[in-house]
């Protein structure tokens, strides 16, 4: 069972926006601006697509963004595009040496 | 372009020893400004960060509380790799392993392909 709460699905049509929350506490997203999204394809990698809460790293579309409120971390995916169809995850940092996951969101673009 | 690669067997039996090893190219591991972890994805468990080691002078390891008692991360300088040791193993350990570079409150940014890992007899 993981540590974050995430939907395990989600969906839209393309062009359409969607949002992909992650739900945490005070010790975790509510505590530390480390919140991280990753991008999983079948078969291969996650990849780093926001850091720090809102940062993208070189290369990453700015059709995706990230965002925080309280204990809540979102992901919004602008302009969908059938690419986008993945798994995503968050993470958040939780202090001494400790990172937290999601457990996951299965995008699919209809 | 930095790039990690893991390798190691594909089974292991219960009670026995998983060892890995994360290859680096295009990186050092004993940079003073990264970090190197290991993360595993399984379907009862979701993904987990396991552990790092990283060099600031002198080398250091953490290790996540779940797995604190029977892991090992170190680096193989020689080699510009480092290594997974997870001992006392059972089936809960099935997982697809990773290495990475990064940090807990950064992000990771670079991941090797991910290697599977089954514990069965």
């Amino acid at each position: 069972q993981s540590a974050l709460t995430q939907a395990p699905s989600a969906s839209g049509s393309p062009g359409q926006s969607v949002a992909i929350s992650c739900s945490g506490t005070s010790s975790d997203v509510g505590g530390y601006d480390s919140v991280s999204w990753y991008q999983q394809h079948p078969g291969k990698a996650p990849k780093l697509i926001i850091y720090e809460v809102t940062k993208r790293p070189s290369g990453v579309p700015d059709r995706f963004s990230g965002s925080k409120s309280g204990n809540t971390a979102s992901l919004t995916v602008s302009g969908l595009q059938a690419e986008d169809e993945a798994d995503y995850y968050c993470s958040s940092y939780a202090g001494n040496t400790n990172l937290v996951f999601g457990g996951g969101t299965k995008l699919t673009v209809l | 372009q930095v790039q990690l690669q893991e390798s190691g067997p594909g089974q292991v039996k219960p009670s026995q020893t998983l060892s890995l090893t994360c290859a680096i190219s295009g990186d050092s591991v004993s940079t003073e400004t990264v970090a190197w972890n290991w993360i595993r994805l399984s379907p009862s468990r979701g993904l987990e960060w396991l552990g790092r080691t990283y060099y600031r002078s002198k080398w250091t390891s953490d290790y996540a509380l779940s797995v604190s008692s029977r892991i090992t991360i170190k680096p193989e300088t020689s080699k510009n790799q480092f290594s997974l040791h997870l001992n006392s193993v059972t089936p809960e350990d099935t997982a697809v392993y990773y290495c990475t570079r990064g940090f807990l409150q950064y992000g990771m940014d670079v991941w090797g392909q991910g290697t599977a890992v089954t514990v069965s007899s």
